[in-house]
C-alpha cells in the first residue's frame, strides 16, 4: 500500500464546479505539501502546512483552499474550477530536515485534474 | 521567473554510457539541491541530494555535481540502465529543513538499448 495515498487518481469536471482532492498519509510526517505539475512548468507549489494548526501559501495559491483535518490528512479544494487549473496534482509529505536525514519529500501518485 | 532550469527538456543515451543531466539556478540563496525521479504515473520520488558545503556527492551509479560559483549542477549517470528512462528534476531550497522545494521544469531521460 502506498504511504501516501491520493484521491480521486482521475477526475473531470466542468467549470464553476467544486472540487476537493483528497491525500492521506500512513509515514507519520508532520509536514504535507500540495503541488501542481504542468508540462513545460515542472512542480509549483500550492499550499503547505508544517503541523495541524498550520497553513501556508505556496508560489501559486490562487484559485485554491486547504484543510488540515488531522495529521495524516491534507485536502485541496478548488471553489470554482476553471480550465487552466488542468493539471496533475501531487501532495507531498516529509520529516523536517535535519542532519540525519535529507529533507526530501515523499510524493503520493498524483490526481489527474480536467477542466472543461 | 523560473529560478531553477533544466535547459534540455529531454536526452536520448546508449545503454551502458553516460547520462549526464544540467541544472541552473539564479537565487543565490539556495543552499540544498535534490534530483527527483519521475516514472508515469507515478509521483516524483527521491534520487540524492547536495549541500552547498560540498561540490560532489555520490550514491552507486548516480553522482550530483555542485558548481557554486556558475550555480550549475549536474547530475551523472553511469553505467545508464534501460530503468533509467524517466523524467528527472531538479530542485533547489533555501537552509536545510526548508522543504519548500523550487523544481525545475524536468528532463525526460530516454535509455536506448
Amino acid at each position: 500500500d502506498a504511504d501516501v495515498t491520493q484521491t480521486p487518481r482521475n477526475r473531470i469536471t466542468k467549470t464553476g464546479k467544486r472540487i476537493m482532492l483528497e491525500c492521506s498519509q500512513t509515514k507519520g510526517h508532520d509536514r504535507m505539501y500540495w503541488y501542481r505539475q504542468d508540462p513545460g512548468l515542472g512542480l509549483r507549489l500550492i499550499y503547505y502546512s508544517f503541523d495541524v494548526k498550520d497553513i501556508n501559501k505556496g508560489e501559486i495559491s490562487d484559485g485554491y483552499s486547504v484543510s488540515r483535518q488531522a495529521q495524516a490528512k491534507f485536502s485541496l479544494s478548488l471553489e470554482s474550477a476553471i480550465p487552466n487549473q488542468t493539471a496533475l496534482y501531487f501532495c507531498a509529505t516529509s520529516k523536517p530536515g535535519s542532519s540525519s536525514n535529507t529533507g526530501e519529500l515523499f510524493f503520493g501518485e498524483g490526481s489527474r485534474l480536467t477542466v472543461l | 521567473d523560473q529560478q531553477v532550469k533544466q535547459n534540455s527538456p529531454s536526452l536520448s543515451v546508449q545503454e551502458g554510457r553516460i547520462s549526464i543531466l544540467n541544472c541552473d539556478y539564479t537565487n543565490s540563496m539556495f543552499d540544498y539541491f535534490l534530483w527527483y525521479k519521475k516514472y508515469p504515473a507515478e509521483g516524483p520520488t527521491f534520487l540524492i541530494s547536495i549541500s552547498s558545503i560540498k561540490d560532489k556527492n555520490e550514491d552507486g551509479r548516480f553522482t550530483v555535481f555542485l558548481n557554486k560559483s556558475a550555480k550549475h549542477l549536474s547530475l551523472h549517470i553511469v553505467p545508464s540502465q534501460p530503468g533509467d528512462s524517466a523524467v528527472y528534476f531538479c530542485a533547489a531550497t533555501a537552509g536545510f529543513g526548508n522543504e519548500k522545494l523550487t523544481f525545475g521544469t524536468g528532463t525526460r531521460l530516454t535509455i536506448i538499448p
